[in-house]
């Protein structure tokens, strides 16, 4: 079974810019999830999708960053303009009822 | 309200000695309980669950967490660290559709 894909792994820019993160849960899981981890904590909840509609985005800076997550597959994760604080490793996470399972996670610089 | 406390911030044993790891949790109803572990440049993997069966649970490397409802806690434990063991460890809560998880710990193994 091929597990939760994200790309790209790694991502430098430079504040105001722009960028954008793509997440693949796995095949038929319906729930989908962004989490932000600034180095030394805790995955923090961006935003849950259950199949396509929001179920909770309320710690997503919505000035800043949006998602979506169309035709309840694939999910996309946006920041613009970007601040020196996200920082962080952005992961995606896909479930099965209680089953939760991580990517490997995006880590972005912003310079 | 929903809460997962990790109570050390940093563990560190030598190598072949057990292992503990804290986790208290705060729960309004019975939780889904989990351990993860996220090596360096890694997302996160299930280590082991724990969803309202036996109260001892066994996972993946010869870890094991044991559930106490009176004493709100799942630690985690090994009888005998493996250099390889060296991560960073998290404790998660599942209740009402939502994940919540702790600060983590670090375990440090010492040859």
């Amino acid at each position: 079974e091929a597990g939760v894909a994200q790309s790209p792994r790694y991502k430098i820019i430079e504040k105001r810019q722009s960028v954008a993160f793509w997440c693949n849960p796995i095949s038929g899981h319906a729930t989908l999830y962004w989490y932000q981890q600034i180095l030394g904590q805790g995955p923090k909840l961006l935003i849950q999708f259950q199949n396509n509609g929001v179920v909770d985005d309320s710690q997503l800076p919505k000035d800043r960053f949006s998602a979506e997550r169309l035709k309840g597959v694939d999910s996309t994760l946006k920041i613009q303009p970007a601040k020196l604080e996200d920082s962080a490793v952005y992961l995606c996470a896909s479930s099965f009822l209680e089953s939760q399972y991580f990517g490997p996670g995006t880590r972005l610089l912003v310079l | 309200a929903q809460s997962v406390t990790q109570l050390d911030s940093h563990v560190s044993v030598s190598e072949g000695t057990p292992v503990l790891l804290r986790c208290n949790y705060s729960s309004s109803y019975s939780p889904s309980l989990f351990w993860y572990v996220q090596h360096p440049n890694k997302g996160l993997q299930l280590l082991l669950k724990y969803t309202s069966a036996a109260t001892l649970v066994k996972g993946i490397n010869g870890f094991e967490a044991e559930f106490k409802k009176s004493e709100t806690s799942f630690h985690l434990t090994k009888p005998s660290a493996h250099m390889s063991d060296a991560a960073e460890y998290f404790c998660a809560l599942y209740n009402f559709n939502k994940f919540y998880f702790g600060s983590g710990t670090k375990l440090n193994v010492k040859p």
